[in-house]
Formats: C-alpha cells, structure tokens, sequence
C-alpha cells in the first residue's frame, strides 16, 4: 500500500515570492498526479508525470523515481495561486486498475 | 468534450433521509471513481466502477452505502439513513480505459447533514 507524505501542510507567501511543496511516497509508481483545489472548489489536475520534469506556465513539477520524491513548484507567485495542493500516486486495485491515495494537502496563502 | 459532470453541487439531508449523488463521466470514458473528501481530511477511495459492474468498492462503508454505473445514465452514489458524519464532499473521477493513469475530476457534491 502507498503512503503519501506532503510537506510543508500549510505556506504563506509574499506575491513573487518562489514556492516548493514537497511530496514523498513509499511504493513504486507508474505516475504522480498534482491536483489543485481552491476553497470550496473542484479539483483541477495540474500534472501527471512518471519522470523528469513538466512545466506549465509559472508551475514546474519535477519527480525522481529513484528517491520516490516529488516538487511542486510556482514561481512569480500571485494571490489568484493561493489554494491547497495535494500529490496523489496509484495504488492498485483487485480489478488491475489503479485508485489513487492522496497527500493531505498543502494550503498555500499568497499574500498581496 | 464536457468535463466530468457531478450533480448537485450542494445537497443537504436531513438525518435519516436518503442522499443520491450524480456523476456523468467525460465522453469516451466508461471507468468511474468515487471519492470523499471528510472535513480537514484527505482524498479518500470509495469504490471503482466499470458499466454495470463494480470492481472494487473496497472504501465504501458497509452499511448504508451503495454505488452503481448502469449501461445508460451516469454513476450514482446513493447513501440511505445518512447521518452527520456523512457531510462531506465527494468527488468523481473518471478514466478511458482500465489501468489507465490519467485521472479527471468532476466539481464534486457537498452534502450536508442536518
């Protein structure tokens, strides 16, 4: 069973200021999934990712396998980006498919 | 191509009364996830549902819960008798194929007990 550790759990910020949220698992994965849930809101998939590093506007994520780690990160960081992040890895289910276990979160506060 | 659709977006119950929450995966998609999200708590798995079957529904409670994705018309979460403890929000998730990674939510159902 995967086990899904994020850090910090709650970040404030000054806008502009650059921002890391750290993920760590436990088991072997065939990708990482970064959500973004603002309050009270659905959750938006920020990126999948099984290696390397993507990039999507001011969001860079990056993963290494071997260390079972991942980053999330905003650069520029800007109100509108306050929300909580959470990592989430697959598990696999009886039927072959995956669920996915989810981090706690990390609630990020960017400060005008 | 309309995302996943789940309705209603806000439900409230009173205790005892029975809860159906609607989901409607993306186009082209027949792997449905139930999800919950408890107050100040994680994502939790519920149960994963293929048309008309159900794969594993190993994080549904044994009481009370159920879950079906029939042939026509989107995933249904039904909760009867709820209770306080059920307000939460729940989410959707659907899937093109088995085993495949990608994941897409819907806006989720916030149920509130009262």
């Amino acid at each position: 069973k995967n086990e899904v550790e994020q850090s910090p759990q709650n970040l404030t910020a000054q806008e502009g200021e650059f921002i890391t949220i750290n993920c760590s698992y436990s088991v072997g994965i065939s990708a990482l999934h970064w959500l973004q849930q603002h309050p009270g809101g659905g959750i938006v998939s920020l990126f999948m990712l099984s290696s390397g590093k993507k990039k999507h506007g001011r969001l860079i994520a990056t993963i290494n396998i071997q260390e079972k780690h991942s980053s999330l990160h905003i650069t520029a960081s800007h109100p509108r980006d306050s929300a909580v992040y959470i990592c989430a890895v697959p598990n696999l289910l009886q039927g072959g498919s995956e669920k996915l276990v989810f981090g706690k979160g990390t609630k990020l506060t960017v400060n005008p | 191509n309309a995302g996943v659709m789940q309705n209603p977006r806000h439900l409230v119950r009173r205790r005892g009364q029975e809860a159906r929450l609607r989901c409607s995966p993306m186009k082209g998609h027949s792997h449905v996830y139930w999800y919950r999200q408890l107050p100040e708590e994680g994502l939790k798995f519920m149960v994963y549902l293929q048309k008309e079957n159900i794969i594993d529904e190993s994080g549904m409670p044994k009481e009370r819960f159920s879950a079906e994705f029939p042939k026509e018309g989107p995933s249904i979460l039904r909760i009867q008798q709820v209770v306080r403890g059920d307000s939460a929000a729940y989410f959707c998730a659907s899937s093109p194929t088995r085993g495949s990674p990608e994941a897409f939510f819907g806006q989720g159902t916030r149920l509130t007990v009262v």
